[in-house]
């Protein structure tokens, strides 16, 4: 059973306009979302996250928007630069009581091509 | 963040014979993590690598096939064991660094043939 879903292999959009990438997930146990971005032959990068206390995070070109009731984020980046082509992996994990952080759960990624 | 060190970048190895993979972290960390990415997939978690215990392994991913070491806070080893080319994946270790902060080393990639 996947319980992040990322329904968009691919994206294409022109350089300076707007990107949204999708996820949904399952486990309403989830309590913080990430996204990561990944490029060939390197390990996923982290981008931006959020708690679910939040639903909203921005940080520059990036904002992520958590929908709980609809258990679905996206991921905005404004302005699209050609340099944001790469593969993003939204995460998301559940955090114990006591504090300490639990794996991250993967959906399967969206490939963005940002054209010039 | 935590900045990790994972060796080899690459290799391709033969069929039937073992591969360690090495994960050094230049800071003391609690959680550290190894998963694999195959081909055209998403990350999957093997193992959590537990200091000083045996690691917790994933359904799907057993200790015989993918011993995990991790001596210290710092360090930990992944051997993908008589590998077959279903094994040709790139590994990727990552570490929980000052609470949630979840950072990824360059990974590994791993060709069986």
């Amino acid at each position: 059973d996947q319980q992040v879903k990322q329904n968009s292999p691919s994206l294409s959009v022109q350089e300076g306009r707007i990107s949204i990438l999708n996820c949904d997930y399952t486990n309403s146990m989830f309590d913080y979302f990430l996204w990561y971005k990944k490029y060939p032959a390197e390990g996923p990068t982290f981008l931006i996250s959020i708690s679910s206390i939040k639903d909203k995070n921005e940080d520059g070109r990036f904002t992520v928007f958590l929908n709980k009731s609809a258990k679905h984020l996206s991921l905005h980046i404004v302005p699209s630069q050609p340099g944001d082509s790469a593969v993003y992996f939204c995460a998301a994990t559940l955090h114990l009581s006591s504090g300490s952080a639990r794996q991250l759960t993967f959906g399967s990624g969206t490939q963005l091509t940002v054209l010039p | 963040s935590a900045v990790i060190s994972q060796k080899p970048s690459r290799d391709i190895c033969q069929r039937g014979t073992s591969l360690t993979i090495q994960c050094q972290v230049d800071s003391q960390v609690t959680m550290m993590f190894w998963y694999r990415q195959q081909p055209g997939q998403s990350l999957t978690l093997i193992a959590t690598a537990n200091q000083g215990s045996e690691a917790t392994y994933e359904s799907g991913f057993v200790i015989d096939k993918f011993p995990i070491s991790r001596p210290n806070l710092t360090f930990s080893t992944l051997t993908v064991s008589n590998m077959s080319p279903e094994d040709s994946s790139i590994y990727l270790c990552s570490v929980v660094d000052r609470g949630y902060g979840y950072t990824f080393g360059s990974g590994t990639r791993l060709t069986v043939v």
